[in-house]
């Protein structure tokens, strides 16, 4: 069975410093990835999706980076965070654009102070 | 183009009573809909997908949603409200294009009375 593991779970970051989310699939292979973001009482904002190796498209502008160095890593960066990069992220995969369900990571929940 | 509209931020019942989460869609194509939960600080849990075959979807907890192509509409209900209910509900539309992305709805927050 397939499995997303994401973490850490929460994280307390100053103003200004480096973020790394990392999250990992398991049991399954070229799958697409998604990192989510979710801001206090509201849905759910796509911010990067990859379809292979090397593969990243940004939704939104902003702060943040992602890389997809193998085939089932997924990583969410940043040099120098900011107040509003606070939230909650999700890690998402999904088989492939003809079966669009999505599998969710637990989240990190983000706080920079 | 996607695009979903929950139609209320917050619903409260009481338990044992019906629950009915309303969800409008928009898309160029077919779509595939999606209903997930999800409880404080945690991810996000499929409750039920369309997927083009039969209309009305049934999935865990009871809960079941009809897609209606005339209404553009993916309402969600259950029959008797559970105090393990109260979680927030997010309705999700996919038009297979573009990777599969999937675009949310802001949810809605049901709140069970004991």
């Amino acid at each position: 069975s397939q499995t997303i593991h994401q973490w850490p779970a929460t994280l307390v970051q100053p103003v200004g410093s480096p973020l790394s989310l990392e999250c990992t699939v398991e049991g399954t292979s070229n799958p697409n990835l998604y990192w989510y973001r979710q801001a206090a009482g509201r849905g759910l904002q796509l911010l990067f999706y990859s379809v292979g190796i090397g593969q990243i498209s940004s939704e939104v502008p902003q702060n943040l980076s992602a890389s997809r160095p193998q085939d089932r890593q997924f990583i969410l960066s940043s040099k120098k965070l900011l107040l509003s990069d606070s939230g909650f992220y999700l890690c998402a995969w999904s088989r492939d654009r003809a079966d669009p369900e999505a599998f969710f990571g637990q989240g990190t929940r983000l706080t920079v102070v | 183009a996607q695009s979903v509209t929950q139609l209320d931020s917050h619903v409260s019942v009481s338990e044992g009573t019906p629950v009915l989460l309303r969800c409008n869609y928009s898309s160029s194509y077919s779509p595939s809909l999606f209903w997930y939960v999800q409880h404080p600080n945690k991810g996000l849990q499929l409750l039920l997908k369309y997927t083009s075959a039969a209309t009305l979807v049934k999935g865990i907890n009871g809960f079941e949603a009809e897609f209606k192509k005339s209404e553009t509409s993916f309402h969600l209900t259950k029959p008797s409200a559970h105090m393990s209910d109260a979680a927030e509900y997010f309705c999700v539309v996919s038009d297979h294009t573009n990777a599969g992305k999937s675009t949310f709805g802001d949810g809605t927050t049901l709140t069970v009375k004991p």
